[in-house]
């Protein structure tokens, strides 16, 4: 398996744009994970979801922020407008379920450049 | 609420072993010790996990004190590519994800 493959790797785009970032989990994972990380503010956890569906979006900052999984195999993180403090890079990972014994699979991330 | 707690930062020297330690005394009884680090420019990789009893892999071991209070994370030798953050979660089966603390960063003199 290729591991978890997100896309773009890098952004760069204007304030008010509307950015999509997307991702591929690990084929026959269950959970996906969306983080992102800012020297500030470290990793943090913006939403997750089990078998497709959001379990816990209190991680996401604000309503310009939205996150979907159509299906198994992909999931789109997207800021909408975008503005220069959502400068970051965003990670997302999989792991087979959301129990405690299974480890998680990260991204390369998407660097995201709000100018 | 940060559920573990773990060193600002350590530094050891290259081939030697590396303890890195990690409270955890609100751990419940479901929740799975999970260790991870990041590279410079890299995204998290998972290091070991357990529950109760010490683990061992090729990448390092995972001494689980008896109260579960406590772990710490053993590299047997340290190289400069160990350099790296290092951080230990708690993974349990409930609605929370995984949730990353500070970490701590491992610096490696040569």
């Amino acid at each position: 398996d290729a591991g978890v493959i997100q896309s773009p790797r890098h952004e760069v785009t204007e304030m008010g744009q509307e950015v999509t970032l997307r991702c591929k989990p690990i084929s026959g994972h269950n959970s996906l994970f969306w983080y992102r990380q800012t020297m500030m503010r470290g990793l943090e956890l913006l939403i997750y979801f089990n078998n497709n569906v959001p379990i816990d979006d209190s991680g996401m900052p604000e309503d310009r922020f939205s996150a979907k999984m159509p299906n198994a195999s992909f999931s789109t993180l997207k800021i909408q407008p975008s503005e220069p403090r959502d400068s970051a890079v965003y990670f997302c990972a999989s792991s087979r379920n959301r129990q405690g014994n299974t480890e998680a699979f990260f991204g390369q991330g998407t660097r995201l450049t709000v100018v | 609420d940060a559920k573990t707690t773990q060193p600002n930062s350590m530094e050891s020297n290259e081939e030697e072993p590396v303890h890195l330690p990690c409270n955890h005394s609100t751990i419940s009884g479901t929740d799975y010790i999970h260790w991870y680090r990041q590279l410079p420019s890299q995204g998290p990789e998972y290091v070991i996990h357990g529950l109760t009893s010490n683990v061992n892999n090729r990448m390092a071991s995972l001494a689980i004190a008896e109260d579960r209070k406590s772990s710490t994370l053993i590299l047997h030798r340290a190289t400069l590519r160990d350099a790296a953050v290092y951080y230990c979660i708690l993974m349990g089966g409930g609605a929370d994800g995984l949730t990353f603390g500070k970490g701590t960063h491992l610096i490696i003199q040569p």
